[in-house]
């Protein structure tokens, strides 16, 4: 089955400042990567997604990449605001099929 | 607004009780699934089914029960609770087409004393 790894499980930056937050997965005939907040005693949230026949996708701050011939995707916040931290997961799957979780990064912005 | 909704949001109980959490949905999604979260944690698989007639273990199905009611209902229960199924619950629903990702329920917290 996949599996995703994600990296770092903490991050801290400074208000303003940029994050990134790695994934790689296993199975190459994943095609399918969504990315989900959860803020401390909430539930997750879909903020992002991306397909694996586009290499990019972008919302307001938040942006996603894709490497398939790596395996790589990763999360990418610029101008980080307090309201931005949380928890953050990375998935990844097949969309007809089963999705895996990474196991999470803790995200903190200092004002 | 079509969402997940999950019963109870929490709960204590004692050990070797028997316990369910339901969980339904207005989302017309096929596929349910029960995540638990430790604190700290990341989200581990109890169960899935992707229809009425499906279900399937997940990786820490030790312990645990479910029950797909209707394509609407998806509960697990905990025949005998014990302390370490101390956890936050989510159910989550997700589609087939063009709505894969998952929609989470707001969370059961559960604990076994």
């Amino acid at each position: 089955g996949e599996n995703v790894e994600q990296h770092p499980s903490t991050l801290s930056v400074q208000e303003g400042d940029s994050a990134v937050i790695k994934c790689t997965y296993s199975d190459s005939a994943s095609n399918y990567f969504p990315w989900y907040k959860q803020e401390l005693g909430k539930r997750p949230q879909l903020i992002i997604d991306i397909r694996s026949n586009v290499g990019e996708k972008k919302d307001q701050r938040i942006a996603v990449t894709l490497n398939k011939t790596a395996k790589h995707f990763s999360l990418h916040i610029t101008e980080t605001q307090p309201e931005d931290s949380a928890v953050y997961f990375c998935v990844g799957g097949d969309a007809g099929n089963m999705l895996t979780f990474g196991g999470g990064t803790r995200l903190m912005v200092k004002p | 607004d079509a969402d997940v909704t999950q019963t109870p949001r929490n709960r204590i109980t004692k050990t070797g009780k028997r316990i369910m959490l339901e969980c339904s949905q207005t989302k017309g999604h096929d596929r349910m699934y029960w995540y638990r979260q430790d604190p700290g944690l990341g989200l581990r698989l109890i169960y899935y089914s992707f229809d009425v007639k499906d279900i399937n273990k997940g990786e820490i199905s030790d312990g645990y029960s479910v029950s797909r009611q209707a394509q609407a209902k998806f509960s697990l229960s905990l025949e005998s609770a014990i302390p370490n199924q101390t956890a936050l619950y989510f159910c989550a629903t997700s589609g087939v087409q063009g709505s894969y990702g998952y929609t989470f329920g707001s969370g059961t917290r559960l604990t076994v004393v």
